[in-house]
């Protein structure tokens, strides 16, 4: 299967500081990156899309000022949480996708944040 | 939009038996995917199994298979000969071409010994 590398794996921070979180694709050229958030007990909810050389889209709720992504190259994909706060407290997960993942659809291994 | 429906919040299962975690999913698409997804305490997501919706044959590896129901929209999992390691949330999802990927609620499987 495809080799997702994530880090940090857990990543604790003061209220008003940002994180930055990668994700690697690491054995396929990922065009696109899904980045899903996922709060206690609840699913995976996707947060934005990025695409390589491009802006991200975010869904709906997602602020795209608080949630940078940048996308510059076929194998790295990165989300900055600017001016995190208490409530951005949760679980960030990474999904590359492009040719060769032949819809497996494989997810890097998460990063658990918490704000205090 | 498209949903995917899992009404068994929490499901348990004596070691060595069998258990079915149900799903049903929405959708007008006729090409797309379905997927089970493992999530244990560690978080991972774990690719369980994945079934094409063109392919009438039921997926199927190793203890893990599927029951593709196309008509009826639903897609359960069928886990054989428990083991403790199968404990985990079980998520659901379903995806169609050049689109989104969507989940489940999801299923806490607990497995007693």
């Amino acid at each position: 299967g495809a080799v997702v590398s994530q880090h940090p794996s857990r990543v604790i921070c003061k209220s008003g500081t940002s994180v930055k979180i990668e994700c690697r694709s690491l054995d396929f050229q990922a065009t696109t990156m899904f980045w899903y958030r996922q709060f206690p007990k609840q699913s995976l909810m996707l947060m934005a899309t990025s695409n390589e050389g491009s802006k991200a889209t975010y869904e709906q709720g997602v602020e795209k000022d608080k949630f940078l992504i940048n996308h510059a190259s076929l194998t790295l994909s990165t989300l900055t949480v600017t001016s995190a706060h208490p409530e951005d407290s949760s679980f960030y997960i990474c999904r590359p996708g492009g040719m060769g993942t032949n819809e497996k659809l494989f997810f890097g291994s998460g990063t658990q944040l918490s704000v205090l | 939009a498209q949903t995917v429906t899992q009404s068994q919040p929490e499901m348990s299962v004596q070691e060595a038996e069998t258990v079915t975690l149900s799903c049903t999913y929405d959708t007008s698409e006729s090409d797309y995917y379905l997927f089970w997804y493992k999530q244990p305490p560690s978080r991972q997501m774990i690719l369980v199994i994945r079934q094409e919706a063109y392919k009438q044959q039921n997926a199927t590896e190793n203890r893990f298979s599927v029951n593709f129901q196309k008509a009826a929209k639903s897609f359960s999992l069928k886990i054989s000969d428990s083991q403790l390691g199968d404990a985990a949330m079980y998520f659901c999802a379903y995806k169609a071409r050049a689109q989104k990927l969507v989940f489940g609620q999801g299923t806490r499987l607990t497995i007693n010994p």
